[in-house]
């Protein structure tokens, strides 16, 4: 299995707070994705990552930003959670390294509540 | 219209039964296509690519139509261990760094 782990995996919230998820590989993979998933959506890219302070927008990046100082952490921030920010977010890496063709390998997820 | 449309299910079909699942795309100019697979409450895993010919991998086989922007993936002897939800992927329309994800079909194996 690809190295990558999320943390923390589960998190509980109120309305307002700041939160902060972590993805970490140890593959040395260049590009990073954040999803998220919520039933009748499906998987929605947030935001990704093409190298080290490389960043770019996805889909549904509104109240979300992201970081990468390290080739190794993509973090993920909600600012100012809201409810309908409770979901179950997803970190992936590209299976090549590079530009993905095709096989993301995905972390096991953070379930996130917004109270 | 979503870019990637799937039959959300469930199907719920025997074991040794043969099901299939249809997936839509909007684009034409998609040139990748993929189905994943997702246990619940676990994360998705690259099942098998899709290619123009048609191709398989033991007992799946994925069918990619362009001219109708329909992709398909069949199961045939369905084991209990197939009960999951399968995913239909597209690479991203503007962008081949991102992929596109469909709600994807649930399937449930009965004994």
């Amino acid at each position: 299995d690809a190295g990558i782990t999320q943390s923390p995996r589960h998190k509980v919230t109120e309305t307002g707070t700041p939160v902060t998820l972590r993805c970490h590989q140890t593959e040395n993979h260049r590009y990073m994705y954040w999803y998220r998933q919520d039933p009748g959506h499906g998987l929605r890219l947030i935001h990704y990552s093409y190298g080290v302070k490389d960043t770019d927008k996805g889909e549904v990046s509104d109240g979300y930003s992201v970081s990468r100082s390290k080739t190794e952490d993509f973090l993920l921030t909600l600012e100012s959670a809201t409810s309908s920010q409770t979901s179950v977010y997803f970190c992936a890496i590209s299976g090549t390294g590079g530009r993905v063709t095709g096989e993301l390998f995905f972390g096991e997820g953070s379930r996130l509540t917004v109270l | 219209r979503k870019e990637v449309e799937q039959d959300p299910g469930p199907f719920n079909v025997p074991e040794g039964a043969t099901v299939a699942f249809n997936c839509t795309y909007s684009n034409s100019a998609s040139q990748s296509f993929f189905w994943y697979r997702q246990d619940c409450r676990k994360e998705p895993k690259l099942l098998m690519s899709v290619y123009s010919s048609g191709n398989e991998d033991g007992r799946f086989t994925a069918q990619l139509n362009r001219a109708s922007q329909y992709i398909s993936l069949l199961i045939r002897d369905s084991k209990l261990s197939d009960s999951a939800t399968y995913l239909c992927v597209v690479n991203g329309f503007y962008n081949t760094d991102k992929l596109i994800f469909g709600t994807g079909t649930r399937l449930q194996v009965f004994p």
